[in-house]
């Protein structure tokens, strides 16, 4: 069974700061990382596919970071804004092809 | 583009009844749908992969013949619950794959907004 871990599990930050959270999987038959954003009541909205270790990719004021050889990913918000709330879910592809998700960090940005 | 609907959004059904789960893409076809369920505090769990024109791939411990799958289009997947039970109470969630899609093209999936089921 893969474990994948997020940390924390939930966050409440002030509007304006920035802001990271954590995504471990296994080093191991790498294939791919991907970060969804979910809003409640909405679809998970694809962020980020990450292939390549030491990858570094950007949207506006959200970007993440890959290291495949100690298994983790970190995502990162830079000024969060209210509308930055939703859960922020990483989930790993291995050789399986499969998608496995962790559970997920609950954001919340206080106005 | 690539927009994934579900159909009902919440359903609330009694002890033995069966409901049935819709997943759409609207603006594309998917050769491969799946479904995930979640529990509360939990994390999206497989619970099988359909294929249009063929049988659906249970992951261990999913029932296939509680859970039916039939995917019979391109643009859409249907999930059954058959006589369902108050443990089967839980968000179930599909997603699609692009029929143009490269099969390893990193696996990027659309997800649906989600099915909430209550029985009673």
């Amino acid at each position: 069974i893969l474990n994948v871990e997020q940390s924390p599990q939930s966050l409440h930050v002030q509007e304006g700061d920035s802001t990271n959270f954590t995504c471990s999987f296994p080093s191991s038959n790498f294939y791919a990382l991907h970060w969804y954003r979910w809003e409640t009541a909405k679809s998970p909205e694809a962020l980020f596919v990450m292939t390549l270790n030491g990858d570094e990719k950007k949207k506006g004021r959200i970007s993440a970071t890959l290291n495949t050889k100690e298994g983790y990913s970190y995502l990162y918000i830079k000024g969060s804004q209210p509308e930055d709330s939703a859960t922020y879910l990483c989930a790993f592809s291995g050789s399986a092809r499969q998608l496995t998700f962790g559970s997920g960090t609950q954001l919340t940005v206080l106005p | 583009g690539a927009v994934v609907s579900q159909h009902p959004s919440r359903v609330i059904c009694k002890s033995g009844t069966s409901v049935k789960i819709e997943c759409r893409s609207l603006d594309f076809q998917a050769t491969t749908m799946f479904w995930y369920r979640q529990f509360p505090k939990q994390s999206l769990m497989l619970m099988a992969t359909s294929n249009e024109g063929s049988k659906a791939t249970y992951e261990q411990g999913v029932e296939k013949d509680k859970f039916l799958i039939n995917h019979a289009s391109l643009t859409l997947s249907t999930l059954t619950v058959t006589s369902a039970h108050p443990e089967d109470s839980s968000f179930y969630i599909c997603s699609a794959r692009a029929k143009d899609t490269d099969p390893w093209d990193y696996n990027e999936q659309f997800f649906g907004p989600g099915t909430r089921l209550t029985v009673l």
